[in-house]
């Protein structure tokens, strides 16, 4: 079965920086685009960044363009957010998700999360 | 870019009464692109219907998905226990991909 587990949440210091991962699975991971999406505490979905499944293709959310990277090794079946000059603001439950091969864009499968929290 | 609105922002419902949830967005959006999920407390969101209309996989006929251009609904024909908890809405376009505030379930 699909499993998405992530890993590497802490809490660091505004201006920190921190990594992410997300091991994959129950599916072959090369042939699926991938995403972060986060949610702060008590609120709503927000999508992050997507990789396509080659690597080749990346976009970012304006809020985090310039300060996060996301990667993935196809041979490890994992993906990657490296995540630079933390705000407050980051602090989050960051999921990584499956993009649905034949659904429209949707995200068809999601790991747990994986919390972040920018504190001093 | 496009901002999706969802309305209203929590409902308090009984057990088997019919539940209508709206996703407005802020332009005409690809139908194609247009994704419901479930949330409950503590746990990923759950993929409920693709594709403005489609099922996901596993998803109980109990729950359909309409709309077109601006204005999409998510409908469950009779509340189960099980299904009170957040629903969000979620649009691809412009390689960016959006999600609506969320409509909160509740029991009454």
């Amino acid at each position: 079965q699909v499993q998405l587990v992530e890993s590497g949440g802490d809490l660091v210091k505004p201006g920190g920086s921190l990594r992410l991962s997300c091991a994959a699975s129950g599916f072959t991971f090369g042939d699926y685009y991938m995403s972060w999406i986060r949610q702060a505490p008590g609120r709503g979905l927000e999508w992050v960044s997507y990789i396509s499944s080659s690597g080749t293709t990346i976009n970012y959310a304006d809020s985090v363009k310039g300060r996060f990277t996301i990667s993935r090794d196809n041979a490890k079946n994992s993906l990657y957010l490296q995540m630079n000059s933390l705000r407050a603001e980051d602090t989050a439950v960051y999921y990584c998700a499956r993009r649905a091969a034949a659904a429209g864009r949707a995200f068809d499968y999601w790991g747990q999360g994986t919390l972040v929290t920018i504190s001093s | 870019e496009i901002v999706l609105t969802q309305s209203p922002g929590t409902l308090s419902l009984s057990p088997g009464e019919r539940v209508t949830l709206s996703c407005r967005a802020s332009q005409s959006v690809s139908t194609s692109y247009l994704a419901w999920y479930q949330q409950k407390p503590g746990q990923a969101p759950r993929l409920l219907i693709y594709g403005a209309s489609s099922r996901a996989t596993g998803i109980p006929d109990r729950f359909s998905g309409s709309g077109s251009g601006t204005d999409f609904t998510l409908t469950i024909s009779r509340l189960e226990p099980e299904d009170f908890a957040v629903y969000y809405c979620q649009h691809y376009g412009s390689s960016l991909f959006t999600f609506g505030p969320g409509t909160k379930v509740d029991i009454k």
